[in-house]
């Protein structure tokens, strides 16, 4: 089992450049996250999805935009970059919430400059 | 709004037991998570408790949870430098499959 995978890994953007960042899983969760991690502030909640074909922001969704056409993918996309978007972004999955928790990947570490 | 805390920084001998402290806000959280990060990489879940429980041991690592407090502590016992890393406490959000996670507290093993 590969888990949830993210690519790329690493990715420098000029201002105002747009990007993709991919997700996949092949546990057949229902459930898909996007955080992003800012030293010494933990992670927030980009967008999640409870399902094929529903999304919902979370705590900090301006500048992004996701989509969920099929169970196993979940791309975050950033339209317009911004320094304020330069972070490390991860990718999770749960089937429920319970005794497994979430599943995350490696991570995209993004500079935008 | 919910919110979790942690301290950001702790310092331990090699050998010592550390106890990492979390506070949380939403008292009907159902589960309640420990999760590690290591340099460069993902949240690998550590251990979790459920909300009816006062303590749990797992080997090396004890999570107690105080309800009336909203406080969350976990205990490595003999630590040991690969312990060094970034750990985060998690709670889940009521009716939901959503996790409000504390800001972190980088765990430093030295000799």
């Amino acid at each position: 089992n590969a888990g949830v995978t993210q690519t790329p890994k690493f990715r420098i953007l000029k201002i105002g450049q747009s990007m993709t960042l991919q997700c996949t899983q092949d546990m057949n969760h229902n459930y898909m996250y996007w955080y992003r991690q800012d030293p010494g502030m933990g992670l927030k909640l980009i967008y999640y999805s409870v399902g094929a074909g529903i999304t919902d922001k979370g705590e900090v969704p301006n500048g992004y935009n996701v989509s969920r056409s099929t169970t196993e993918d979940f791309p975050l996309r950033l339209e317009l970059a911004a320094p304020s978007q330069t972070s490390v972004y991860f990718c999770a999955s749960s089937y429920s919430l319970g005794n497994d928790g979430y599943t995350f990947g490696s991570g995209t570490r993004l500079t935008v400059v | 709004g919910e919110d979790v805390e942690q301290s950001l920084f702790l310092s331990v001998r090699e050998g010592d037991s550390s106890v990492i402290n979390c506070t949380y806000t939403d008292s009907s959280s159902t589960y309640l998570y420990w999760y590690k990060q290591e340099p460069g990489a993902g949240l690998q879940l550590l251990t979790y408790i459920f909300s009816n429980m006062d303590m749990k041991q797992d080997q090396r690592l004890t999570v107690l949870l105080n309800k009336k407090d909203k406080h969350l502590s976990l205990r490595i016992a003999d630590t040991q430098t690969g312990d060094s890393a970034i750990y985060f406490c998690a709670e889940s959000i009521r009716n939901t499959d959503k996790l409000i996670f504390g800001t972190g507290t980088r765990l430093q093993v030295f000799p």
